[in-house]
């Protein structure tokens, strides 16, 4: 298996202009999981779904993040409009069902809005 | 609320030496554990993880770490590092299917 598959790696965009962050999860995987990671706030979970459909997003930031999961080998992050403090690596991160719930990540996308 | 500390943000060891990289946990019932590691400009790639039994626990690279529930803690160790062991360590904990993590250690190692 490849992995958990994210793009684009790297991002540059201008503020005020919308950003669409792609992962494909691990197939079989029910699991999946969106991550931003910062210097002053570490690593944070944004949303997380079960199934396609979203259980947790109380790490969302605010109404300008959105995350959507159509299917089970496809998820989107989207932030409309984009800010400079949006500044950060986007992880995605898929997993089983079982109760141990190991976690396998992407590679992440670096994100900065200028 | 369930929290995870990693007091130590630097840890400087030289090559060969040994290292312990320290976590704490808050969490009222017995925790599933994990380390993680994230090499510079990579995703986190799982060490090793605590479900229950054994209190010691072998991961990969040559890391362990030991479960010490009167301590609450999780402490990661390796007998001798190489230099490629250079990154930062996320200590873990799952809550309710989510991980919640530390803010890690960023080692360094010198030869």
């Amino acid at each position: 298996d490849a992995g958990v598959i994210q793009s684009p790696r790297h991002e540059v965009t201008e503020m005020g202009q919308e950003v669409t962050l792609r992962c494909k999860p691990i197939s079989g995987h029910d699991y999946l999981f969106w991550y931003r990671q910062t210097m002053m706030r570490g690593l944070e979970l944004l949303i997380y779904f079960n199934n396609n459909v979203p259980i947790d997003d109380s790490g969302m930031p605010e109404d300008r993040f959105s995350a959507k999961m159509p299917n089970a080998s496809f998820s989107t992050l989207k932030i409309q409009p984009s800010e400079p403090r949006d500044s950060a690596v986007y992880f995605c991160a898929s997993s089983l069902t079982e109760d141990y719930n190991e976690q396998f990540f992407g590679p992440g996308t670096r994100l900065t809005v200028l | 609320a369930q929290s995870v500390t990693q007091p130590d943000i630097h840890i400087t060891v030289s090559e060969g030496a040994s290292l312990e990289l320290r976590c704490n946990y808050s969490y009222g019932a017995t925790p599933y554990l994990f380390w993680y590691v994230q090499s510079p400009g990579q995703g986190l790639q799982l060490l090793l993880k605590y479900f229950s039994g054994d209190t010691l626990v072998q991961g990969i690279k040559g890391f362990e770490a030991e479960f010490k529930r009167s301590q609450s803690s999780f402490n990661l160790r390796k007998p001798s590092v190489h230099w490629s062991d250079a990154a930062e360590y996320f200590c873990a904990v799952e809550y309710g299917n989510k991980l919640v993590f530390g803010a890690g250690t960023i080692l360094r190692v010198k030869s």
